[in-house]
């Protein structure tokens, strides 16, 4: 399977705990993205990376959440002092972007499933 | 603050029904507005529509964009129960896409 992968699938943690999720993106996207999805919301866009480059964050991005791409390659995102209202659906999608032109689809992982007691 | 909305936010008709999906945006910096279909798992693309006025087909599935009124709707024809799903619209700008939240669909057998 060439698509977008994420690691794991789900994740049961508690509350003040830290949590790391994994993102390994199709092998030839430059882009990646991370969203979060909850019960009856469209994704909301968190952070994305060109090549390792992390090139925006969303106001929603607290703190206590921080997301690397150190080779280019795969992704991760961690959550420090995790708190109920962080229960969602992290997404991570890629995109191929070639100089000045972007290739705007974005082709989506699983997502890992957050829920925190 | 840019925004999409989606409308209905959930439809339930009969296997065999034609359904049209709305999708509204204001956006700064538009570039494309792509439609996803979401099952119990991620997003699976659609379409994407960069242009007014041209229409995009895939088998039943077709979709239109009007960048002048700001909207853009997805048909259904022939619905069949593997139909049913979230649909998502979102909108390009920059590098950054911004979802509405979505229309859930359910088709009767």
């Amino acid at each position: 399977d060439t698509g977008v992968s994420q690691d794991p699938r789900h994740k049961i943690t508690k509350r003040g705990q830290n949590v790391t999720f994994r993102c390994d993106p199709i092998s030839e996207h430059n882009r990646l993205y991370w969203y979060r999805q909850t019960l009856g919301q469209g994704p909301e866009f968190l952070t994305y990376f060109q090549n390792e480059a992390q090139l925006e964050k969303s106001r929603l991005l607290s703190d206590r959440f921080s997301a690397e791409r150190p080779k280019g390659s795969f992704s991760t995102l961690e959550i420090q002092r995790t708190e109920q209202g962080d229960s969602a659906m992290y997404l991570c999608a890629s995109s191929l972007a070639a100089d000045s032109t972007v290739t705007d689809t974005q082709y989506f992982g699983p997502g890992t499933r957050l829920t925190v007691l | 603050e840019d925004k999409v909305v989606q409308s209905p936010l959930s439809l339930v008709v009969h296997e065999g029904d034609t359904v049209t999906l709305n999708c509204s945006y204001e956006v700064t910096n538009f570039r494309s507005l792509l439609w996803y279909k979401q099952e119990k798992k991620a997003p699976t693309f659609l379409f994407m529509l960069t242009s007014s006025g041209i229409e995009k087909k895939s088998g039943r599935l077709s979709s239109i964009l009007d960048k002048k009124e700001l909207f853009s709707i997805l048909n259904i024809t022939a619905t069949q129960t593997g139909d049913s799903a979230v649909y998502l619209c979102a909108v390009v700008r920059d590098d950054k896409i911004i979802f509405g939240k979505g229309t859930r669909l359910h088709i009767l057998p």
